[in-house]
């Protein structure tokens, strides 16, 4: 089965730091994205992890445990334009032809307070 | 210089009627999809075309059609739409569907089934 997993809502302070988890169990796993969504929005690309470790960019860092089928999205020095819905998203590969899709988790609604 | 747009923005319309959404890109990219976000914001795959050719056809009921005409355009053409079917319609576009190619997403059509 294709299972993703994160919190439903966080909150934190501006300035603060804040960490949104992702647990998965997907029938193949060929990478990670985190994406952005500001309510009535699009999403839109934050970043993509394929191999274990952090990726940094920016005030966002992702990281990725392969092993513990578990990311997280580090957001630093939150602003008040940080708040959104952060989505993770796990690509996994269709059974033939070499391609993937991608299976999005509900989303962590972020709330930052002055 | 909008990458991937869709129209319309918001759909109002009653049980039973057949209804289109258009999407178009200029990104020059292979391969494009539609997604469906419900109330619980939930984003999931719907279908994806990659040059022209339909790869992903989700569980989705056959009164949702897709069409594209060429790599830029996929337009979701829907029939006797129901209550069920409110949601949010996102169009996305990516390089291709084999590699780990972010996913540009359009605005969204709101549609809403009374």
């Amino acid at each position: 089965g294709q299972n993703i997993d994160q919190p439903t809502e966080m909150t934190a302070t501006e300035g603060a730091i804040v960490q949104i988890n992702c647990t998965y169990q997907t029938s193949g796993f060929n990478g990670l994205f985190w994406y952005q969504q500001h309510a009535g929005e699009a999403p839109t690309f934050l970043s993509y992890n394929v191999l274990d470790g952090l990726e940094e960019k920016g005030r966002f860092s992702s990281f990725l445990s392969r092993s513990k089928g578990y990311s997280y999205l580090l957001l630093k020095e939150l602003q008040m334009k940080d708040s959104a819905s952060y989505l993770c998203a796990v690509r996994s590969p269709l059974i033939s032809g070499g391609y993937n899709k991608l299976i999005f988790g509900a989303g962590t609604r972020l709330a930052v307070h002055p | 210089d909008t990458a991937v747009s869709q129209t319309p923005k918001y759909l109002v319309t009653q049980m039973g009627n057949d209804k289109s959404i258009k999407c178009e890109q200029n990104l020059g990219h292979d391969t494009m999809y539609w997604y469906k976000q419900d109330s619980k914001k939930f984003l999931k795959i719907m279908f994806s075309y990659n040059n022209k050719e339909l790869i992903i056809n989700e569980t989705v009921p056959n009164r949702f059609s897709p069409k594209s005409p060429d790599k830029a355009h996929l337009n979701l053409h829907i029939n006797s739409l129901e209550l069920g079917d409110s949601a949010v319609y996102f169009c996305a576009s990516s390089q291709d569907l084999q590699g780990p190619y972010e996913q540009y997403f359009g605005p969204g059509t709101r549609l809403t089934v009374t």
